[in-house]
């Protein structure tokens, strides 16, 4: 057990429809960052958070967007869903911004149909 | 652009036997070289960071080392719990943040 967890598990939706997934850190972790893992692109990095502000972006289409609030949790939102967004979502919490290990949390297993 | 190659994707082998896998990367200025174990449906557990070439670092029967182009990740008489996917991943200098950049794992299976 990382210390990060994740709502919900698992998430099945339809095309069009807007869902939001969300992360803890673990204690003490100030950075939160989200990836993408799906079968094809392997694990993608999304957006990265630190202490409430946005860090550095990666290949996050304009459909998604993410907040870090002021206790440190995270939330992705996920809009106008398509079927190629059906993957699993990580979560992953550094003590800082710098280079300190990452730890993952369950993830959501987003289904599009 | 920064890139991270695993060989082989799959790897078969019997208890005790030993081998390494390979992490090729390319990148500007390499930050740290992350080590994770991914089992199927879960998320990827931390195992080792190194930061320059000649690092080596140990955890039971795993060994890590890094040179200026590649990363091994030695497995030393595996037992079939060693059975998962091993993730490589590089943080570079030049990114704002700490993002992560993944190879594509290679997949591993230990038979009894």
């Amino acid at each position: 057990d990382s210390g990060v967890t994740q709502t919900p598990k698992h998430l099945i939706t339809a095309t069009g429809q807007r869902v939001t997934l969300r992360c803890s850190p673990r204690s003490g972790d100030l950075s939160v960052y989200w990836y993408q893992q799906s079968l094809d692109q392997g694990l993608q990095f999304l957006i990265q958070y630190y202490n409430g502000e946005e860090r550095a972006k990666g290949n996050i289409l304009e459909r998604f967007s993410a907040q870090q609030f002021p206790d440190l949790h995270s939330e992705l939102n996920l809009s106008s869903l398509e079927l190629g967004d059906s993957a699993l979502y990580f979560c992953a919490s550094s003590v800082t911004s710098g280079n300190n290990e990452q730890f993952f949390g369950p993830g959501t297993r987003l289904t599009v149909l | 652009e920064d890139q991270v190659t695993q060989s082989p994707e799959a790897l078969r082998l019997q208890e005790g036997e030993s081998s390494s896998l390979n992490c090729s990367y390319t990148v500007s200025g390499l930050r740290g070289l992350f080590w994770y174990r991914q089992d199927p449906g879960k998320g990827p557990e931390f195992l080792f960071t190194l930061y320059s070439a000649g690092e080596e670092k140990e955890k039971e029967r795993l060994k890590a080392t890094l040179t200026k182009k590649e990363s091994f990740l030695h497995i030393t008489a595996p037992k079939p719990e060693d059975s998962a996917t091993y993730l490589c991943a590089v943080q570079a200098r030049h990114n704002a943040g700490n993002m992560l950049t993944f190879g594509g794992g290679t997949r591993l299976m230990v038979k009894p």
